[in-house]
């Protein structure tokens, strides 16, 4: 079956600008979350959510956004670009989160260059 | 909360050779382990996981980890490496339980393998 698709995998925004990532998670599974990878902090966890609500939320500030649909699809909102936020977005899906053990599993990732 | 230390941020080793991958975690209550990797521009790659039970776990491309609970360990090892092992490999844990925590993975920061031919 198909796994997680990220879209878009490679973009460039300029600061002060917006960027809106999308994530399509394994067919049934209801959980998605995402997380930012950099060379100095490594993969840190921003939010998860399960049915259209979110039940984590990493310490992100509250430029960084998100939301799912009804379909279980995500997507993510970074508002006001700054250059700290370039990295690789990861999104993750699973079937309740992780909470009982279940394997997490990642997409590709969307490359996010703020210039 | 937790958090997980990888030892080595680079590891080169020749083709062939074993290889052990360290990881340590701290935690106030019980986790999950899980090893990933992730190859040059591609996402991360469930290698195995412990859940409970056995403490030696057996994953994917002839990968084990052991679970040592006394000294908060779960290390990766292969007994021969080869050049498509090549990569970065993530350490994670996350809560058991059903709290807030247990919906989040915490990475180390990785440690890179270099097979030399």
């Amino acid at each position: 079956k198909a796994g997680v698709t990220q879209t878009p995998r490679y973009l460039i925004k300029t600061r002060g600008q917006q960027v809106t990532l999308s994530c399509s998670p394994i067919s049934g599974h209801r959980s998605v979350s995402w997380y930012q990878q950099t060379p100095g902090q490594g993969l840190q966890f921003l939010f998860e959510y399960f049915s259209e609500t979110q039940r984590n939320k990493g310490n992100f500030p509250g430029r960084f956004s998100g939301r799912q649909f009804s379909n279980s699809r995500s997507e993510m909102n970074v508002s006001t670009l700054e250059l700290g936020d370039s990295a690789l977005y990861l999104c993750a899906s699973s079937l309740d989160g992780g909470s009982s053990g279940n394997t997490i599993y990642f997409g590709e990732g969307s490359w996010l260059t703020v210039v | 909360a937790q958090s997980v230390t990888q030892l080595d941020s680079q590891v080169p080793v020749f083709e062939e050779a074993p290889v052990e991958l360290r990881c340590n975690y701290s935690s106030s209550v019980s986790v999950y382990l899980f090893w990933y990797v992730q190859y040059p521009n591609q996402g991360l790659q469930l290698l195995l996981k412990y859940l409970s039970g056995s403490t030696l776990v057996k994953g994917i491309n002839g990968f084990e980890a052991e679970f040592n609970k006394s000294q908060t360990s779960f290390h990766l090892r292969k007994p021969s490496v080869h050049i498509s092992d090549t990569a970065e490999y993530f350490c994670a844990v996350s809560e058991i339980g059903s709290g807030a925590g247990s919906y989040q993975l915490t990475f180390g920061k990785g440690t890179k393998l270099s097979v030399i031919p």
